[in-house]
């Protein structure tokens, strides 16, 4: 079956950049999303088709997509930012989850 | 604005089946283009997709989940259910029901939290 490999953790200070990888074999090839949740909330879709940004969701939320890795890139980093992120795509008709990156502000 | 809710037992024996269903209110879950999904959270864990429901009643699961799941639409309610058999306590999760369209999963229910203990 196919997989989704994310860093278990990415710490990143206040204004910076934080960068949350996602890996799959030819990953590339297929539409990457990527979800945030905080603790007792239901996932939030942040970034579709590899790079869109659904209404609501601040410009410093970013996304790229090429080779076996897609990237979610947050810019000038807020505390609110921090939780879980998870980068999702289809496969064979299947939907597949990577484990999730927790993002801490610090 | 389209809203999901779960709705389902809290706490089941081991061995037994659970089932859960999703409301969907402001949609028709007979519109063409969704998929009507059920997904899962361990404690402290990641995302686990369990499978889903064309409006047409076509299905796509989990392989891993596959001989025990199985998602069923009722057009006339405006909902769609989730059967899991033969628990564990390995199935204590946070279910969460959702719609999924065009590769992404752009609502989701709040999830309830379902505990298999004896």
């Amino acid at each position: 079956s196919y997989e989704l490999t994310q860093p278990p953790s990415v710490s990143v200070s206040p204004g910076q950049t934080a960068s949350i990888t996602c890996s799959g074999d030819k990953l590339g090839d297929k539409y990457v999303c990527w979800y945030q949740q905080k603790p007792g909330q239901s996932p939030v879709l942040v970034i579709y088709q590899d790079r869109k940004r659904p209404s609501g969701i601040p410009e410093r939320f970013s996304g790229s997509n090429s080779g076996n890795t897609a990237t979610l890139t947050i810019s000038g980093t807020q505390a609110m930012d921090e939780g879980d992120y998870y980068c999702q795509a289809w496969d064979r008709g299947t939907v597949v989850f990577g484990g999730g990156t927790k993002l801490t502000v610090l | 604005q389209v809203q999901l809710q779960e709705s389902g037992p809290g706490l089941v024996k081991p061995s037994q089946t659970l089932s859960l269903t999703c409301n969907v209110s402001g949609g028709s879950i007979s519109s063409g283009g969704y998929y009507w999904s059920w997904i899962r959270q361990h404690p402290g864990k990641g995302l686990e997709w369990i499978g889903y429901i064309y409006y047409s009643g076509s299905t796509y699961y989990n392989p891993s989940l596959k001989s025990r799941v199985t998602i069923s639409v009722d057009t006339s309610k405006n909902q769609f259910s989730l059967n899991l058999t033969s628990l564990t306590a390995a199935d204590t999760a946070v279910y969460f029901c959702a719609r999924a369209k065009q590769q992404l999963i752009d609502y989701w229910g709040q999830g309830t939290l379902v505990t298999v203990s004896s």
